[in-house]
């Protein structure tokens, strides 16, 4: 069974930075992308980022383009989402998503993580 | 403002037949395939159809999905208490280069 662990939500002020990881088991992580999929509160959802499978192909939505970096440790089956410069825009739970290719792009996100509460707030 | 357009609501009596539009564009549904996911309060999102209308394993046939142009829809049929929850669907745009819900359909059981 395929099982994601996020870790690392927190309150955190505008301007900031915090750092998300996502663990996953049950499945050969290096074969698979990984996304990062996020959900205001009372909201719908929004893709985030997403890596491929040797971690060197990083993908960003435009929201966060230039203020979140995700990268992924293949040894330790684990994605990282780090945060910089946040905004209360950003308030969401973010969710780690294993995807169904090695690639990130035009495919779909498979399994999903139970989700890891960010509130931007002064 | 989502790319993909859904309707807000829609209900049903149970054992009732619903169905779910999800409208796209050229540079998405057009051309990419569609998947649908299914979200219950306070819970992550599942995944209920992927590649327009193929039913991971687990996933009741109740559940199917189709898609024509630029358009895609899930339908729900014998439908049931416990099928009420949010239901998103998603497909990559090929010029924004990312992926793109729709606003997300709650299913209501009369």
């Amino acid at each position: 069974e395929v099982q994601l662990l996020e870790s690392g939500g927190a309150l955190v002020q505008p301007g900031g930075s915090l750092t998300l990881s996502c663990v996953v088991s049950g499945a050969t992580f290096i074969r698979y992308a990984m996304s990062w999929v996020r959900q205001a509160p009372g909201k719908g959802l929004e893709w985030v980022s997403g890596i491929n499978g040797s971690g060197d192909d990083p993908k960003y939505g435009d929201a966060v383009k230039g203020r979140f970096t995700i990268s992924r440790d293949n040894s330790k089956n684990t994605v990282y989402l780090v945060m910089n410069n946040v905004r209360a825009e950003d308030t969401a739970t973010y969710y780690c998503a294993k995807m169904k290719s090695t690639v990130p792009t035009a495919t779909y996100f498979e399994h999903w993580g139970q989700g890891t509460l960010v509130s931007v707030s002064s | 403002q989502s790319v993909l357009t859904q309707p807000p609501s829609v209900s049903g009596s149970p054992g009732q037949r619903v169905s779910i539009s999800c409208s796209g564009t050229s540079s998405n549904i057009g051309i990419n395939n569609v998947y649908w996911y299914q979200q219950f309060p306070g819970a992550a999102p599942r995944l209920l159809i992927y590649r327009n209308d193929h039913r991971p394993s687990g996933v009741p046939d109740r559940y199917s999905g189709s898609k024509s142009g630029t358009s895609a829809s899930l339908a729900i049929s014998g439908l049931r208490s416990e099928d009420e929850a949010d239901y998103y669907c998603e497909a990559w745009d090929d010029s924004l280069n990312a992926y793109v819900f729709g606003p997300g359909t709650t299913v209501i059981v009369l």
